[in-house]
């Protein structure tokens, strides 16, 4: 499977504090995304880093990917309380059109 | 934009009842996505047309489920008969290009 898994599942932190969320994934990827699903809603597009760059920047969201170990991480800096949410990432595979998603990471930041 | 639009938000229906399920993707976008979401199974990709063409539906469960996508503005997912284990969340996504996917806000299917 394509599948991505994410770790850990679930992550309790104190608001202020750094959130790291990881991703592995088995096969060759044109990209990888990552999406943020609050409770009861759909899922948000974060950010996208493709294939051939290594690391990207969006707002406190830090993104790497190393394709060399099918991984990513997704760091969120300086948490709030509104960041708590399910986290997933996604792959596009090589010729594919489509995204497998992975299990997610379930992120609570206390206030 | 209205961003995708999907209804009924909520369903609660009898088994070996017909569900349909609808989706009005953004405006422009040339795919469309059908996911299942469960606790078990997480998010599951039943089925995506690009250009209201079914591309893939390798990841529709049985015979009782079918999609269709008469015009770029409109798409169904149809359960005949209804079954308690189709319980679920199912969201509808859309993308330009197949690159990023913006998601409706689901709707979500209790089968009694």
């Amino acid at each position: 499977s394509q599948q991505g898994e994410e770790d850990p599942q679930a992550l309790s932190i104190q608001e202020g504090e750094n959130a790291t969320m990881n991703c592995s994934y088995k096969t060759s990827i044109n990209n990888l995304q990552w999406y943020r699903q609050n409770s009861g809603r759909g899922l948000v597009h974060l950010i996208l880093i493709r294939s051939n760059e290594r690391e990207k920047h969006s707002g406190r969201l830090r993104v790497t990917l190393d394709t060399s170990k099918k991984s990513s991480s997704l760091l969120i800096t300086a948490s709030r309380a509104a960041d708590t949410a399910s986290y997933f990432c996604a792959t596009e595979g090589t010729g594919a059109n489509n995204l497998f998603f992975g299990t997610g990471t379930r992120l609570t930041v206390i206030p | 934009d209205a961003g995708v639009i999907q209804s009924p938000r909520h369903e609660v229906t009898e088994m070996g009842q017909e569900v349909t399920l609808r989706c009005k993707p953004i405006s422009g976008h040339d795919y469309l996505f059908w996911y299942r979401q469960t606790m078990m199974r997480g998010l599951e990709l039943l089925i995506y047309f690009n250009n209201n063409v079914p591309i893939d539906d390798s990841g529709m469960p049985e015979d009782r489920f079918s999609a269709k996508m008469p015009n770029a503005s409109f798409s169904t997912l149809k359960i005949q008969p209804s079954e308690p284990r189709d319980s679920a969340v199912y969201f509808c996504a859309s993308s330009l290009n197949s690159d990023t996917q913006y998601f409706g806000p689901g709707t979500r299917l209790t089968v009694l």
